[in-house]
């Protein structure tokens, strides 16, 4: 599985956009890049999804450069309850039973 | 309605016990998961488990183990427990489409607490 690197805390300000970026440098052929969000004592949430170049949906933009080898998760305008952990994970097609690997995460405070 | 339900949501229990905890999706997905998450907020498959296969994390101990009953159920089993076990364990689930999607849907999680 390709091993992905985050930030590990980023601070914001109501209103502002946020761009989390991953690297993921050896990410292979058939690997998805996926999103995830975790709010304090719950489960993660998945939030986006992409293979390449730009895939937006009613919560997030996923942007993802020709060589794959990085993504950037665009939250528009967050408030507060945008405070939380974003997980970037990216996998294999053939990965039976779609076993997901989680790294650390970046921890997003979103400030008044 | 509740996606994906856990119970306990909290359960305290000592060293050398066994314990179980639930698992039931309402989504018609046809795999399920349990993943645990430690202190420090990582969080790591344990299993993946569908009609055709189980498929287990190597690093997970024979201590653990799934139960499916139905396609609807996953409980978790765990044979004499250890402070180590302590943490917060996710169910999740999914629809499983080829691989290509790993839009998982999580519990709320059960806290469990080894003393």
């Amino acid at each position: 599985l390709a091993k992905t690197t985050q930030p590990i805390s980023m601070d914001s300000y109501e209103g502002q956009e946020v761009n989390i970026t991953c690297s993921h440098n050896n990410i292979a052929t058939n690997d998805y890049i996926t999103w995830y969000q975790q709010f304090p004592s719950q489960g993660p949430r998945f939030i986006i999804q992409g293979y390449k170049t730009k895939v937006t949906n009613e919560v997030a933009s996923l942007f993802i450069p020709a060589d794959r080898k990085s993504s950037t998760l665009s939250l528009p305008r967050v408030s507060l309850s945008d405070t939380a952990v974003y997980y970037c994970l990216v996998g294999d097609a053939n990965n039976a039973g779609n076993m997901l690997t989680f790294g650390g995460g970046t921890r997003l405070m979103v400030k008044p | 309605d509740t996606a994906v339900s856990q119970t306990p949501k909290y359960l305290v229990t000592q060293m050398g016990n066994d314990k179980s905890i639930k698992c039931e999706q309402n989504l018609g997905h046809d795999t399920m998961y349990w993943y645990k998450q430690d202190s420090k907020k990582f969080l790591k498959i344990m299993f993946s488990y569908n009609n055709k296969e189980l498929i287990i994390n190597e690093t997970v101990p024979n201590r653990f183990s799934p139960k499916s009953p139905d396609k609807a159920h996953l409980n978790l089993h765990i044979n004499s427990l250890e402070l180590g076990d302590s943490a917060v364990y996710f169910c999740a689930s999914s629809q499983d489409n080829g691989g290509n999607s790993y839009e998982q849907y999580f519990g709320p999680g059960t806290r469990l607490t080894v003393t």
